[in-house]
């Protein structure tokens, strides 16, 4: 089994529509991460989260939200998705002892 | 802004040639890392190096450091098709234990069989 989850791995959406995005790990970090990847612009930070009660907006959140659940879930949710939204989208969690970093295999959203 | 930018952008070697691609950072880190991504899948890490160590290796990897310039190459010797996929460089940064992976553009490798 993976050790980060998300669901769904692919997703098409009209525009305006609320959609979550679900993230599970069993690596047992607290640490967990929210990216999104467009062609030529790497992965760009969404939101973070060091623990269940501690959320961070990262570099591009406007039209984003975050809930963290548990330890092992954090879902990440777009209110009303707009066409620019269109990416690929990772979760991660990382091992504070070594700072790697392991990531789910993304999700791909389409908003027509 | 990204911390760090990897060059070039794409590569495209023979398999059996190595394959070099760099990273140069902004701000002070504690540690570097490289990841692999096949097409549209998830990073997957390949190695560490922390900002006191000047060279790694790992198989065919190897990796430097060099504070002075903030920038660190990956080296992939021998060359082999699967080697093909996206290559990031992940800084580091942030005091108190509050690292946050903050990942490049990525280059691109792509190898001829």
């Amino acid at each position: 089994d993976a050790d980060v989850t998300q669901t769904p791995r692919n997703r098409i959406t009209k525009t305006g529509k609320r959609i979550m995005l679900e993230c599970s790990q069993t690596k047992g970090h607290d640490r967990m991460y929210w990216y999104r990847q467009d062609p030529g612009l790497g992965l760009r930070l969404i939101y973070y989260s060091f623990d269940v009660k501690d959320i961070n907006k990262g570099e591009i959140s406007d039209g984003y939200s975050v809930s963290r659940q548990a330890q092992a879930k954090f879902s990440l949710s777009l209110e009303s998705a707009i066409p620019n939204q269109t990416a690929l989208y990772f979760c991660a969690t990382s091992d504070p002892w070594t700072d790697e970093a392991f990531f789910g295999q993304g999700t791909r959203l389409t908003v027509v | 802004s990204q911390q760090g930018e990897e060059d070039p952008q794409a590569l495209s070697i023979q398999e059996g040639e190595n394959a070099t691609m760099n990273c140069s950072y902004k701000t002070s880190i504690n540690n570097l890392q490289w990841y692999r991504q096949n097409s549209g899948r998830g990073l997957v890490h390949l190695i560490l190096i922390r900002s006191n160590e000047r060279e790694k290796h790992s198989g065919r990897l190897r990796v430097t450091l060099d504070t002075s310039k903030k920038s660190s190459s990956l080296l992939i010797t021998a060359s082999r098709a699967a080697d093909t996929a996206s290559y990031f460089c992940a800084t580091s940064t942030g005091a108190g234990g509050s690292y946050i992976p903050t990942f490049g553009r990525g280059t691109s490798l792509i190898v001829h069989p």
